[in-house]
């Protein structure tokens, strides 16, 4: 069976503090792709990164960045510097190979306070 | 370019009444999904669809649900009769790739049914 959890349930920072939100997964795959989506209080859901299971380099991208590893299952998100506009809540996905099912965490809610 | 469309963002309706869905993916996205996004259940996947066909339907919670796509720029999720339990908001999804390409989300569906 295949499971993401993301452990914090609610986060709260002040401005311009380093945030990183966990995730940890399941999967007996060997073939498998992780997302990372983000949706504001607008409530969209917005795609931010997507990670095939061969290839554990991490990845910045402005004020974030993620590090995944293969040997503890966990694909974290960090946010350099947090701003306001950054609350919301983050969602970590996995997906099998062929499968068309993402499998989604519970989600962490970010709360960025100036 | 257009992301996915869906309509109404809104909808409040009597518990029996028919509710329909509907959904425009992004233009050259052969896969189709549409989500259900809860407190109680998170995010999962009711169907999505390939070319316009149905490939797995197995997340539909009840005879009551149907989904349908007769072509590729259309598709509708309909709830008949509604109960005041399928109150949500409804996610359509499309991508060019089942698994290893992102799904791109639509702004969603806030049912609310009395």
């Amino acid at each position: 069976a295949q499971k993401v959890t993301q452990a914090q349930t609610e986060i709260s920072v002040v401005e311009k503090e380093d945030v990183t939100l966990d995730c940890v997964y399941e999967t007996r795959d060997t073939t498998y792709y992780l997302f990372w989506y983000k949706q504001p209080p607008s409530g969209e859901l917005v795609f931010l990164i997507r990670r095939n299971s061969f290839d554990e380099q991490n990845e910045i991208s402005g004020r974030y960045s993620w590090n995944f590893q293969k040997s503890t299952s966990s694909f974290n998100f960090t946010i350099t510097a947090s701003q306001v506009v950054d609350s919301a809540v983050y969602f970590c996905a996995l997906i099998q190979n062929q499968g068309g099912k993402l499998i989604f965490g519970q989600g962490t809610e970010l709360s960025v306070k100036p | 370019d257009a992301g996915v469309i869906q309509s109404p963002r809104h909808e409040v309706t009597e518990m029996g009444q028919e509710v329909t869905l509907r959904c425009k993916p992004i233009s050259g996205h052969d896969y189709l999904f549409w989500y259900r996004q809860t407190m109680m259940r998170g995010l999962e996947l009711l169907i999505y669809f390939n070319n316009n066909v149905p490939i797995d339907d197995s997340g539909m919670p009840e005879d009551r649900f149907s989904a349908k796509m007769p072509n590729a720029s259309f598709s509708t999720l309909k709830i008949q009769p509604s109960e005041p339990r399928d109150s949500a908001v409804y996610f359509c999804a499309s991508s060019t790739d089942r698994s290893n390409q992102p799904q791109h989300f639509g702004d969603g569906t806030r049912l609310s049914i009395l």
